[in-house]
């Protein structure tokens, strides 16, 4: 079985540029989740999606962050512009989401690695 | 939502057990305890999962009081590749939180 995809691994922009991160989770996997990991902190949930709806998007910056599933399988988010704090590791993850969601394990990607100078 | 609390590091050497606590005081009734590693450049995965008691697999044990307001993560027999960051959760209901999580270093 594939894991979650995730590209590209690394990017290196300047602020107030663009840049779009893409997730391709496990085939089958209804939920995907969008993480953004500070060097040294856990990750921090952004956008959660269960198939092409959001579930919670509470902790996204939604003045430069956005996030989408269309069609329910793959996912692409963006930051625009980009500052400097948004320097992290962005992580895709999916699960099943079947019944009990908070018993299912999350599957998590590699990560891209964004650096903003 | 609960949240975790951990200690921020440890160290251990080859071939010892290692403990690693997670307090959770106001854990709901629903939630599931969950840990997960990480290794530097990678995402974090899944290792054990429990709701009360003991829970056991290839990889870990963990153990849960009655109350539920606490969790051990037990390590047996650690090595070298163990050395990472370990993550206590607790989730239900398509909510998860991940702490600072616990830095693992096992020394030869």
């Amino acid at each position: 079985e594939a894991g979650v995809a995730q590209s590209p691994r690394y990017k290196i922009i300047e602020k107030r540029q663009s840049v779009a991160f893409w997730c391709n989770p496990i085939s089958g996997h209804a939920t995907l989740y969008w993480y953004q990991q500070i060097l040294g902190q856990g990750p921090k949930l952004l956008i959660q999606f269960q198939n092409n709806g959001v579930v919670d998007d509470s902790q996204l910056p939604k003045d430069r962050f956005s996030a989408e599933r269309l069609k329910g399988v793959d996912s692409t988010l963006k930051i625009q512009p980009a500052k400097l704090e948004d320097s992290a590791v962005y992580l895709c993850a999916s699960n099943r989401a079947g019944g009990l969601a908070g018993t299912d394990t999350q599957y998590f990607g590699p990560g891209t690695r964004l650096t903003v100078l | 939502l609960a949240k975790t609390t951990q200690p921020i590091s440890m160290d251990s050497y080859e071939g010892q057990e290692v403990n690693i606590t997670c307090s959770h005081n106001n854990i709901a009734t629903n939630d599931y305890i969950t840990w997960y590693q990480q290794f530097p450049s990678q995402g974090p995965r899944f290792i054990i999962q429990g709701y009360k008691t003991k829970v056991t697999n290839e990889v870990a044990s963990l153990f849960i009081p009655a109350d539920r307001k606490s969790s051990t993560l037990s390590l047996p027999r650690v090595s070298l590749s163990d050395t990472a960051v370990y993550y206590c959760l607790v989730a239900w209901d398509f909510k998860t939180i991940f702490g600072a999580g616990t830095r693992l270093f096992v020394k030869a």
